[in-house]
Formats: C-alpha cells, structure tokens, sequence
C-alpha cells in the first residue's frame, strides 16, 4: 500500500536559518503530493501540495518539488523565524480509484525555531 | 473551496460513555472522510463516510465502535462509542473536490478527552 516516510525529529532551529524536511512516498501510479502544518493547539492546515511530477508547490516561503524520479517531495525554506514553529506532516492522495480524496500521512516533524 | 465546521470543538468524556461529533460543509460534496490523531501521532483514516450507504472502514477500525452516517451531500456525523482514555485523540473530518479528488480541505478538529 501507501506509505509517506519523514526525517527524523524534532529539528530545532536559530531564526533565519535554513530548513529541509525530507519526505520520501511509496506510491502507485502518480499521487497528489502535499505538504500540511499543525501549529500548536490548532487544526490541520494546507501549506501546498503538487499534483504531477517536477510541479513545485510553494506558500508562504516554504517550497517543495515533486520529483518523481526519486519519489521525494522534500520542505524547504530559505529563512526560518519563531512562528515557523509547528508540525509539518507530508502527505499523499493516490491516484484515482479506491484512492480517491484519502490521504496517507507520514509521522510529522516537529520544528523549533529559536530567536 | 469548502468551509468546514466540527461540533464539539472540544469536550472532556467519562469512560464508557459514547460522543457524536458532527461534520457540516458549506456546499455540496461527494467525498468525505473522518481521521483520528492521537496524542503526538500522525494523522490515521478512519473511514469514508458514504452518502446512502455504510461507511468504508479503514483495517483496524470498525463499525460498532465508530458508526458514521451520512444523511446527505453537505453533513455527517462520526460516534465514538463506549469511549475509554485510549479514545482521546483529535478527530478530523475531511472533504475533497476537483476532478482528480485532490483538492482536501480539513475542519478544525474535534479535541477529545477521555477520563
């Protein structure tokens, strides 16, 4: 089946320091891609996602590249601060089918970014 | 896009007693899905909630212990019966829209507590 796989964590961080978090699939066919965020005490929210290889999803500063050839759809930013400070989960949707609409998650990556 | 509202947001629940949370949309939708996170974990499906018909459950999840309905296109409500500490976890309703099924909106999340 599905499976999303994520660095190890927690990763903590200084302000302005620059951020990856890895994140390789298992997947058939040709999945939706997404990367979500949960900051502390609220609910899932969508930071972008790709839908077909070499699409690069981006919001917010934080970019990620669908690359098929390695299945890796790794989180990257340039310049981290203090209210980037949350969890960050990567995610795929299959492609079509029984699939359709679900999301498997991968374990979340918990970030601090220290002043 | 679809905005989603869970009810309870929150609630505190005594062993053995069961809790419904329920799901609105604001607009028509085909596919929907609940997700539990239980403390410090990722983000598991529960099942797809199907209009006119029994839910899908997910392996590891059943039907007498998470009966879901799903009266029409726009709600649905998720039962967390005879809840033990075990059961303390975020649930999670979810939609998806667009043609390929990846366009995924999340609610809030419904925070239970299990004493």
């Amino acid at each position: 089946g599905d499976s999303v796989t994520q660095m190890e964590g927690p990763v903590t961080l200084s302000e302005e320091a620059f951020l990856t978090i890895n994140c390789t699939y298992t997947a058939t066919g040709y999945p939706s891609l997404f990367w979500y965020v949960q900051y502390p005490g609220e609910g899932l929210q969508l930071l972008l996602k790709a839908t077909k290889a070499d699409d690069k999803g981006s919001n917010k500063g934080f970019e990620a590249t669908y690359r098929k050839e390695t299945t890796s759809f790794h989180l990257e930013k340039g310049s981290v601060q203090v209210s980037d400070s949350a969890v960050y989960f990567c995610a795929l949707s299959g492609a079509g089918g029984t699939s359709y609409g679900k999301l498997t998650f991968g374990q979340g990556t918990i970030l601090t970014v220290h002043p | 896009s679809a905005v989603i509202s869970q009810k309870p947001s929150r609630d505190i629940c005594q062993r053995g007693t069961s809790l419904t949370i329920q799901c609105q949309v604001d607009s028509q939708v085909t596919m929907m899905f609940w997700y539990r996170q239980q403390p410090g974990q990722s983000l598991t499906l529960i099942a797809t909630a199907n209009q006119g018909s029994e839910a899908t459950y997910e392996s590891g999840f059943v039907i007498d212990k998470f009966p879901i309905s799903r009266p029409n296109l726009t709600f649905s409500t998720l039962t967390v019966s005879n809840m033990s500490p075990e059961d303390s976890s975020i649930y999670l309703c979810s939609v998806s829209t667009g043609p390929s099924g990846n366009t995924i909106y999340f609610g809030e999340g419904s925070w239970l507590t299990v004493v």
